[in-house]
């Protein structure tokens, strides 16, 4: 079946702008994961929705980061006023509730010049 | 706080020959541990993973990893190596528990090198 799935792949943007990535869980998974990959690191989790809610918002760095998922699939997470230092790939992951593995999607790369 | 440490930044085997990635832990309550896989400009694969059980657990593409508890380490291995399991590895984990809420914590990643 597909996998998740997420929009853009790059996407490159002035500092100052606002910018929003989209993803696309597997179908029938509640739980949907954002993490941040910086070069050379390990994925670091932002935030993580069940259903529509947000369940867990600890990894957001500040403010200016935020997430929606307002019919339990479609997820788009919000940057507000980009940084270069916003500049990582972003990721998302699913789950369904009754396993524990994540599946991640390929990753929007997001450069901020 | 949990925390997991991949001590080698690379590791470099030849063809057919057994391979180790070494991971070490840090969590509260019982672990559940998971090893990725990243390829270039892709996304991370699921290996395998470890909730409760047998600690030897066996995963995608050959691949297992055996939990140990007293050393908390969760090291992959593969008996013998192939030149397309050259990629990046990462070992991860969450915490156990009702109040867990499933992120996963991840090592800062291993280079595998197998050469012919």
């Amino acid at each position: 079946g597909a996998g998740v799935s997420q929009t853009p792949s790059n996407k490159v943007t002035e500092k100052g702008k606002y910018v929003e990535l989209r993803c696309d869980p597997i179908s029938g998974h509640t739980a949907l994961y954002w993490y941040r990959q910086s070069l050379g690191q390990g994925p670091e989790f932002l935030i993580y929705f069940q259903g529509t809610g947000a369940a867990d918002d600890s990894g957001l760095p500040n403010d200016r980061f935020f997430a929606v998922r307002p019919e339990g699939s479609v997820s788009t997470l919000k940057i507000q006023r980009t940084e270069r230092g916003d500049s990582a790939v972003y990721l998302c992951a699913s789950s369904s509730i009754q396993g524990s593995e994540q599946y991640f999607g390929p990753g929007t790369r997001l450069t901020v010049t | 706080a949990q925390s997991v440490a991949q001590p080698e930044d690379q590791v470099n085997v030849a063809e057919g020959n057994p391979l180790t990635v070494k991971c070490t832990y840090s969590v509260s309550g019982n672990p559940y541990l998971f090893w990725y896989v990243q390829y270039p400009n892709r996304g991370l694969q699921f290996l395998l993973k470890y909730i409760t059980g047998d600690n030897l657990v066996k995963g995608s593409y050959g691949f297992e990893a055996e939990f140990n508890k007293s050393q908390t380490s969760f090291h992959l291995k593969k008996p013998s190596a192939l030149v397309s399991d050259s990629a990046l590895y990462f070992c991860a984990v969450r915490g156990g528990g009702s109040s867990n809420t499933g992120k996963l914590i991840f090592g800062q990643g291993t280079t595998l090198q197998v050469k012919p």
